[in-house]
C-alpha cells in the first residue's frame, strides 16, 4: 500500500513569491492534515480536512495561506506571498476516521522543505 | 502550559542496549490517546506506537513499548536492543478526546543517537 505522497520534496524561493505544495493521501483515508514543522520543533497543525470540508483551520494564517481539497482526495497548500518566517517543513498526513474509534492513527508523508530567501 | 513535554533534547545509547525516552503530558480530558513517532533525517514521521487512556495494559510493538503511568501523566517510550537505524528524532504526541477532532499536539522531540 502506497503511503502519503508529497511534492516537491524541496523548494527554494525568494520572499514575496508564491509557492504551492501538493499532497496525495493514503487511498481511502477520509481525513487529511497539513502541519508545519519549524527547525528543532514538533509539527503544528495548520488545517484539517474531513473529506472536502475544512473542519479546523484556526491555525492557518489566512492572509497569505490557502488550502483546498477538491473531490476529497488530493490537497494543495499555497502561500502567497511567502515571507522569510515561512521557511519550514510542511508535512501532510492522513487518517481513516471511524466513528467511535479511538486510534485513528495519522500517517505522514515525507514533507516539503521550504526555504525562503 | 505545555501539553506535551519531552525533557531530553538529546540522548546517546550504546548499540544493543535499551533506552527510555521521556514524555509527560497535561490534559483534563479523561479520553485521550498518546502516540510516538520517529523522524529520521529523511524527514518522514513514522508512526511507532499508540496508547489509549483507557487501555489497561502498556502498548507494545516489536522492540517498542510504552511505559504508561496515568497518575503521573507520563508515557515514556522504551526501545529495546537499540540498532544503529534507531538514530533519529522521536516525538511524543497527544490527541485529546473525541471533541478534539483527532488533532495531534506534539512535544519538542528527543534526538536519539545510537553508538556502535
Amino acid at each position: 500500500e502506497a503511503g502519503v505522497v508529497q511534492s516537491p520534496r524541496y523548494k527554494i524561493i525568494e520572499k514575496k513569491q508564491p509557492v504551492a505544495f501538493w499532497c496525495n493521501p493514503i487511498s481511502g483515508h477520509n481525513t487529511l492534515y497539513w502541519y508545519r514543522q519549524n527547525l528543532g520543533q514538533g509539527p503544528e497543525l495548520l488545517i484539517r480536512y474531513e473529506n472536502e470540508e475544512a473542519v479546523d483551520d484556526s491555525q492557518l494564517p489566512k492572509d497569505r495561506f490557502s488550502a483546498e481539497r477538491l473531490k476529497g482526495v488530493d490537497s494543495t497548500l499555497k502561500i502567497q506571498p511567502a515571507e522569510l518566517g515561512d521557511s519550514a517543513v510542511y508535512l501532510c498526513a492522513s487518517s481513516l476516521d471511524r466513528p467511535g474509534s479511538g486510534t485513528d492513527t495519522q500517517y505522514f508523508g515525507p514533507g516539503t522543505r521550504l526555504t525562503v530567501l | 502550559a505545555q501539553k506535551i513535554t519531552q525533557t531530553q533534547p538529546g540522548m546517546f545509547v550504546q548499540e544493543k542496549e535499551a533506552v527510555t525516552l521521556d514524555c509527560t503530558y497535561d490534559t483534563s480530558d479523561p479520553s485521550y490517546g498518546l502516540f510516538w513517532y520517529k523522524q529520521p533525517s529523511s524527514g518522514e514521521m513514522i508512526f511507532l506506537i499508540y496508547q489509549g487512556s483507557y487501555d489497561q495494559q502498556n502498548a507494545t510493538e516489536g522492540r517498542y513499548s510504552l511505559n504508561f503511568q496515568k497518575a503521573r501523566k507520563s508515557a515514556n517510550l522504551v526501545i529495546s536492543a537499540s540498532q544503529l537505524g534507531d538514530s533519529a528524532m522521536y516525538f511524543c504526541a497527544m490527541r485529546e478526546g473525541p471533541g478534539a477532532g483527532n488533532m495531534l499536539t506534539f512535544g519538542g522531540g528527543t534526538r536519539l543517537m545510537v553508538k556502535p
